[in-house]
């Protein structure tokens, strides 16, 4: 497969684990975020979203909890397993903006 | 229904030459976003159309442009090639492009090499 970055801050845990990815963004004027799944020669896809009116959202095995004070985010991953390889993004999209930013990404390693 | 497709997939140019790369959206999704990424900078944002207009563009120099037809297809193309210009394109659609309207849609991209 394609190598999505080579130069990423890198989580390994073990299967099983819990995983916690952070993200800083940059604009206080983001109001919807949202964290993006990249695997090897795929574009990224969805795994979560939240408003800024929220400060927590939970999905399936996955969180994420907003801190719009220090403008930081953060995805958790309960029980990871190695299927959750892959390099994580936080996303941020202003309204009206027409434009979402990604921050640089997290590569999450799994071991079994 | 079928995702958002890109063509080609690879391609292999070399310095000064151009490129033009097609984004074909999900079927009702009327807005069109490309982003480049390369290992050192990220996902970069390139600019977005709705409606065959470009809303809004990244800083990137003017060799990079695009366009939006009727059906929501949308092309970008690169002229003047530079090493630098290697990375993966990728394309990714919405209903409308705004935070009302939820995630953005990924295609598999484009692999673009300059040699």
């Amino acid at each position: 497969g394609e190598s999505v970055g080579l130069h990423l801050p890198t989580l390994s845990v073990q299967e099983g684990d819990n995983s916690i990815i952070n993200c800083a963004y940059s604009n206080s004027a983001s109001d919807y975020f949202i964290w993006y799944k990249q695997e090897s020669g795929k574009g990224p896809q969805f795994i979560i979203d939240i408003r800024s009116n929220m400060d927590k959202r939970q999905g399936q095995r996955v969180t994420v909890l907003l801190n719009k004070t220090v403008k930081h985010l953060s995805l958790q991953i309960a029980a990871t397993q190695p299927g959750d390889s892959a390099v994580y993004f936080c996303a941020e999209t202003d309204t009206g903006g027409f434009k979402t930013i990604f921050g640089a990404g997290t590569r999450l390693f799994v071991k079994a | 229904k079928a995702g958002v497709t890109q063509t080609p997939r690879y391609l292999i140019k070399t310095r000064g030459q151009q490129v033009t790369l097609s984004c074909s959206p999900i079927s009702g999704h009327r807005s069109v976003s490309w982003y480049q990424q390369t290992p050192g900078q990220g996902l970069q944002f390139l600019f977005e159309y709705f409606s065959e207009t470009q809303r809004n563009k990244g800083n990137f120099p003017g060799r990079f442009s695009g366009r939006q037809f009727s059906n929501s297809r949308s092309e970008m193309n690169v002229s003047t090639l530079e090493l630098g210009d290697s990375a993966l394109y990728l394309c990714a659609s919405s209903l409308t492009g705004t935070a009302d309207t939820g995630e953005l849609f990924f295609g598999e991209g484009s692999r673009l090499t300059v040699l």
